[in-house]
């Protein structure tokens, strides 16, 4: 099956500094995205689509400046944290789409394990 | 718009039990339903998915979902719960026109009694 890679697994940072995480999709290629937050015990949220070769489309709340998302290439979709701060303390997950078929065409999503960010 | 329901946030079993997890959608076109099941510290796995093929939907690890338009469900079972099924799980929504965006419930937090 499709398989979606993050980078890093977990990190610590301070508050006030940037902190870039990766997501690849490591055997098919993805025009689109999707970066998701996920609280202790929550949901997942989706923060925003991140779009090969356009501007990312965030969700309402999510502010832009701050979590600046890049897809490089049809393979990597980058999200940084800017300035963070404790309260971004989080799970983040990507996900990336592949096309099926069934009775009509339809998007199966593939998840990447995560990132656990702490923010001192 | 679409939403997505679980009812119950917590859920016990005994080990050999039913396991009975209650999904129900809201969707003004004809949805796609997906179960993921997430473990600790980790991204989130396809179970199974309904794709308007088949109203009965077997997936991995022994489970199985039925949709039910009449009752607006997707509630997913398992005859026989094993201690490894302890995880939380996810019903999720998409509509059928190739919008690529998930809407996921609140999560059911599957914890088996030995």
């Amino acid at each position: 099956g499709a398989v979606v890679s993050q980078h890093p697994s977990w990190v610590i940072c301070k508050s006030g500094t940037s902190v870039k995480i990766e997501c690849r999709s490591l055997d098919f290629q993805a025009t689109t995205m999707f970066w998701y937050r996920q609280f202790p015990k929550q949901s997942l949220m989706l923060m925003a689509t991140s779009n090969e070769g356009s501007k990312a489309t965030y969700e309402q709340g999510v502010e832009k400046d701050k979590f600046l998302i890049n897809h490089a290439s049809l393979t990597l979709s980058t999200l940084t944290v800017t300035s963070a701060h404790p309260e971004d303390s989080s799970f983040y997950i990507c996900s990336a789409p592949m096309n099926f078929w069934s009775s009509g065409p339809y998007n199966e999503q593939f998840f990447g394990p995560g990132t656990r960010l702490t923010v001192l | 718009a679409q939403s997505v329901t679980q009812l119950g946030s917590h859920v016990s079993v005994s080990e050999g039990a039913l396991v009975l997890l209650r999904c129900n959608y809201s969707s003004s076109v004809p949805p796609y339903l997906f179960w993921y099941v997430q473990y600790p510290n980790q991204g989130l796995q396809l179970l199974l998915k309904y794709t308007s093929a088949a109203t009965l939907v077997k997936g991995i690890n022994g489970f199985e979902a039925e949709f039910k338009k009449s009752e607006t469900s997707f509630h997913l079972t398992k005859p026989s719960a094993h201690m490894s099924d302890a995880a939380e799980y996810f019903c999720a929504v998409s509509d059928k026109f190739g919008n690529e965006k998930l809407t996921f419930g609140t999560g059911t937090r599957l914890t088996i009694i030995p």
